[in-house]
């Protein structure tokens, strides 16, 4: 089975860092293009951060900067590193696979939550 | 404030057929291919269309996608009780290298 777990959420203070991992089984990780993508509390979705198959990353004006995204593909490994944190980077954050290209993301994990608050 | 503009809400009895509206710009869905997801309380969201209407294994041919210029819908046949969730369309931008979203439409199933 596809999967993908989020893991290191949590609560930090403003201007703190966090390291979010995903742990991708069940598919062939290195293959893929694989990308951060963010739920505010009122619901809204934003796309956070990608890493091509080549190494390539790429971020909104809203995280870059401040995140930086990596993975390891011996060990089927995303990350998420988050700099400087701010209040509006309060949300869930879903590491999601592109499997279909062109941005359509098939697979995605639960999630986890940051919150970030004083 | 969404980049693509969905309906709030949404509503319609079992059975009926229901369309969700998705409206861009020339930058995404009028150089891009649409995307919808679908988002139960708690869950992560499922894609549920791709490359405008096309639909990955497993999701019934009651939905289907569609796009014409910049803008794009959804459409839902047959609906039932346990559609009920909140659809999200969002596509390619090229300004910014990375996808948009819709803000999310919540559909209800009266």
């Amino acid at each position: 089975e596809e999967q993908l777990v989020e893991a290191g959420g949590g609560l930090v203070q403003p201007g703190g860092s966090l390291r979010l991992s995903c742990a991708a089984s069940g598919f062939t990780f290195s293959d893929y293009d694989m990308h951060w993508v963010r739920q505010f509390p009122g619901k809204g979705l934003e796309w956070v951060a990608l890493i091509t198959t080549d190494g390539d990353t790429h971020y909104p004006d809203s995280v870059k900067g401040r995140f930086i995204i990596s993975r390891q593909n011996v060990n089927t490994s995303l990350y998420l590193q988050m700099n400087s944190l701010r209040d509006g980077d309060t949300a869930v954050y879903f590491c999601v696979c592109e499997g279909f290209g062109m941005g359509a993301f098939d697979i995605w994990g639960p999630g986890t939550m940051v919150a970030v608050s004083s | 404030q969404s980049v693509l503009a969905q309906p709030p809400s949404a509503s319609g009895t079992p059975g009926q057929r229901v369309t969700i509206s998705c409206s861009g710009g020339r930058s995404n869905i009028g150089s891009n291919t649409v995307n919808w997801y679908q988002q139960f309380p708690g869950k992560a969201p499922k894609l549920l269309i791709y490359n405008n209407h096309d639909r990955p294994s497993g999701v019934p041919d009651r939905f289907a996608g569609s796009k014409s210029g910049t803008s794009a819908s959804l459409a839902i046949s047959g609906l039932q009780s346990d559609d009920e969730a909140v659809f999200y369309c969002s596509a390619w931008d090229d300004n910014l290298n990375g996808p948009v979203f819709g803000g999310g439409t919540r559909l209800t199933v009266l």
